[in-house]
């Protein structure tokens, strides 16, 4: 079975500053990894993807996301913080290849940026 | 605007009443999902359709939830006598067939359920 674990459920950060919403996954074989965007009330908006090749993924709005194998992990990072970014973050993992197509979601972190 | 859509955007009902969401994929996308999320949750799986062929459903579908895609198209998901419960945000993503399955699911806006 696949699983995505974000291990805060919050991460404050003042404006200007980096940021860096952690998640860890398991799954079989090689992972499929996304990240996805929540403003209040509104659906998922897609911000990167990782698949193979370089580990480092770039993405919408100046995110980017960090792939270590070793340590099963795809934290979403951003040099400059800015307000606009709070909202609620989502971590999925699919195998790459076989099994489901369905991606698993974390439960989700909620970024506060501080002005 | 290009992008999944759903309606309505808000429901309001009675316990043990139907209700019926619908959703409209991305035009060129042939595969179609329905998630439900409550309050601190991710996402939560519910069904799949590639085309018209629902080819997944999860555990957490009950008897009392069906989906149709009828025509490929747009897709509609019910639940019938409605309990307090299923009070959630009903989410619908499309995504295209690629070579490999590296596709990525695109959002619609969710229509959010609350259950008096």
């Amino acid at each position: 079975a696949q699983s995505v674990a974000q291990p805060e459920d919050q991460v404050n950060v003042a404006e200007g500053n980096p940021l860096t919403v952690k998640c860890t996954y398991s799954v079989s074989g090689n992972p499929y990894l996304f990240w996805y965007v929540q403003y209040p009330n509104r659906g998922l908006q897609f911000l990167l993807k990782y698949i193979t090749g370089d580990n480092l993924v770039k993405g919408s709005y100046g995110f980017e996301a960090e792939f270590n194998k070793s340590q099963t992990s795809f934290h979403l990072k951003k040099p400059s913080a800015l307000v606009s970014d709070s909202a609620l973050y989502f971590c999925a993992v699919r195998p790459l290849s076989g099994g489901s197509y369905i991606p698993t979601f974390g439960r989700g972190t909620s970024l506060i940026v501080h002005p | 605007d290009t992008g999944v859509s759903q309606d309505p955007r808000h429901k309001i009902t009675k316990r043990g009443q139907n209700v019926t969401f619908r959703c409209d994929p991305i035009s060129e996308h042939n595969r179609l999902y329905w998630y439900r999320q409550t309050l601190g949750q991710g996402p939560e799986f519910l069904t799949y359709f590639q085309n018209e062929a629902q080819l997944e459903k999860s555990r957490l579908l009950s008897d009392r939830f069906s989906a149709e895609r009828p025509k490929g198209s747009f897709s509609t998901l019910e639940i019938q006598r409605t309990e307090q419960g299923d009070s959630a945000m009903y989410l619908c993503a499309s995504s295209p067939e690629t070579s490999g399955g590296t596709f990525t699911q695109f959002f619609g806006p969710g229509t959010r359920l609350t259950v008096l």
